[in-house]
C-alpha cells in the first residue's frame, strides 16, 4: 500500500530536549516537504526536498533542520525545541518535483507538544 | 507572492442542504495548480481535486462539484444535499512552480464545515 509513514504520532516533549519526527515514502517519490498546521493559520511549509541530498527552506524553517540521505526518508530535527514549535505536523510527498500534476500524498500527522 | 484566502472561517448547515466553500487566490504565474483537500476530525489530509490553471472546465464528482473561475481567481467548492459524514475542515491550496521548480503547496486557512442532522 502506498504511504507516507511518520512517527511519532503524539509527542510531549520539554524545551530544548532535540527531537526528531521521521518521515518515510514507499512510493519512490523524488519531492518531500514537511508543513505545520496551527489553528487560523492553516499549513504552512517549512522545509522541502526535490531529491537526495537536495533541501530548501520553505516559509517558516526557523528552529528546523531536515536532511535527506535517501529517498524514501525525510527527517524532521528540532535541535531545541520551544514552545512556540508545538503544532500537528504533516509530511507529503510527490513523484516529482516542479510540475503540480501529482498531488502531494501526506502522513497521518505527528501532534508534537513542547512544554 | 501567492496567496489563498477562504473568507469563511466556519459554515453550519443541516443536512441536505447545499453549501459552498470559498476560494480567492493570488499569483504572479500564468501556471499554476489548485487543489482542496478535506481534513476529517481523525486529522489526516485527504486530496480531493486538482486543477491546472490552463484548464477552466468545471468538475463534478458525485455529490461534489468545483468552479474555477480564472477572471475572478477564483476556485469554489459545492456539495450538494450535505450529509454529516462531509463534516470536515476544508482546505484549499495552490502550487506555484518556484525557481528551484519545487511546487510547495500555500494553504489558505481552512473552512470549517459543520453538517448538522
Amino acid at each position: 500500500e502506498a504511504q507516507v509513514t511518520q512517527n511519532p504520532r503524539y509527542l510531549i516533549t520539554v524545551t530544548g530536549k532535540k527531537l526528531t519526527v521521521t518521515c518515510s515514502q514507499n512510493m519512490n517519490h523524488e519531492y518531500m516537504s514537511w508543513y505545520r498546521q496551527d489553528p487560523g493559520l492553516g499549513l504552512r511549509q517549512i522545509y522541502y526536498s526535490m531529491n537526495v541530498e537536495v533541501t530548501d527552506k520553505g516559509d517558516v524553517p526557523e528552529g528546523y533542520k531536515v536532511s535527506r540521505k535517501e529517498k524514501r526518508n525525510f527527517p524532521l530535527i528540532l535541535e531545541s525545541p520551544s514552545p512556540n514549535q508545538t503544532s500537528l505536523y504533516f509530511c507529503a510527498s510527490s513523484l516529482s518535483a516542479g510540475t503540480g500534476w501529482e498531488p502531494q500524498h501526506f502522513g497521518d500527522g505527528t501532534r508534537l507538544s513542547i512544554l | 507572492a501567492q496567496k489563498v484566502t477562504q473568507a469563511q472561517t466556519e459554515i453550519s448547515v443541516v443536512e441536505k442542504e447545499d453549501v459552498t466553500l470559498d476560494c480567492v487566490y493570488e499569483t504572479r504565474d500564468t501556471t499554476y495548480y489548485l487543489f482542496w483537500y478535506k481534513q476529517p476530525p481523525s486529522g489526516e489530509l485527504v486530496f480531493l481535486i486538482r486543477r491546472n490553471s490552463f484548464d477552466e472546465q468545471n468538475e463534478i464528482s458525485g455529490r461534489y462539484s468545483w468552479n474555477f473561475q480564472k477572471s475572478t481567481s477564483s476556485f469554489n467548492f459545492t456539495i450538494t444535499a450535505s450529509q454529516v459524514v462531509d463534516s470536515a475542515v476544508y482546505f484549499c491550496a495552490l502550487s506555484e512552480v518556484r525557481g528551484g521548480g519545487a511546487d510547495g503547496l500555500t494553504f489558505g486557512k481552512g473552512t470549517h464545515l459543520i453538517i448538522q442532522p
